[in-house]
């Protein structure tokens, strides 16, 4: 298994431009969730979605949408970047049963300039 | 709003040696803890989790133990070894059943060969 996958790795915008963050898990979970992560800091929730159809707002939603597109995928689009957005964003996934733990991704390192 | 913070931002540690990390938590209500290596440029890695129910587990080579009375989480490494380098982050449910995380700014531990 790939666990959970993240695309792109890098991605430099502009102020303004918009975009989208890919993140599929292949381990069946229901819940998956998006993270930034600032220097030095630890990781905030955006956005997480309990099961297949429903999404929930998390610490920090301003600037960001998303969309549960099937059980698989969770992306996150920004739609005006800002350099406050300048982060590192990480996709994770549990499953609702047994385990808690969330499994993360790898990350994406966006700038915006 | 609650949140998790830790002790002491860095450790430095000989090899050999056992590595304590402390973390302090505020909400009184969190159910479920967990522990996160990050290595660099990495997503973070399920280490070891507890549940409030419980005041000790143990892992290979590690340790979490939870006092609820002080609101205190701690991570103990047994034999630090070189690959232990890395940001160590608590993070508590937040978020009931969804098991939304809320994280601690981490740790970063260095081991000294």
């Amino acid at each position: 298994n790939a666990g959970v996958t993240q695309t792109p790795k890098f991605q430099v915008l502009k102020t303004g431009q918009s975009m989208t963050l890919q993140c599929a898990q292949d381990m069946n979970h229901n819940s998956m969730y998006w993270y930034r992560q600032d220097p030095g800091m630890g990781l905030r929730l955006i956005y997480y979605s309990a099961s297949e159809g429903t999404t929930d707002k998390g610490e920090v939603p301003n600037g960001y949408n998303v969309s549960r597109l099937n059980k698989r995928e969770f992306s996150l689009r920004l739609e005006s970047a800002a350099p406050s957005q300048t982060s590192v964003y990480f996709c994770a996934s549990r499953d609702n049963s047994g385990d808690l733990e969330q499994y993360f991704g790898p990350g994406t390192r966006l700038t915006v300039t | 709003g609650e949140s998790v913070g830790l002790h002491l931002p860095t450790l430095s540690v000989q090899e050999g040696d056992n590595s304590i990390i402390n973390c302090a938590y505020s909400n009184s209500a969190s159910d479920y803890f967990i522990w996160y290596k990050q290595e660099s440029g990495k997503g973070p890695q399920f280490i070891i989790d507890i549940r409030s129910n419980m005041d000790k587990r143990q892992g290979q080579r590690v340790t979490v133990l939870l006092n609820k009375t002080v609101k205190h989480l701690s991570l103990q490494i047994a034999a630090t070894q070189p690959g232990d380098s890395a940001v160590y982050f608590c993070a508590e449910n937040s978020g009931g059943s969804n098991y939304k995380l809320t994280f601690g700014k981490g740790t970063l531990l260095t081991v000294n060969p």
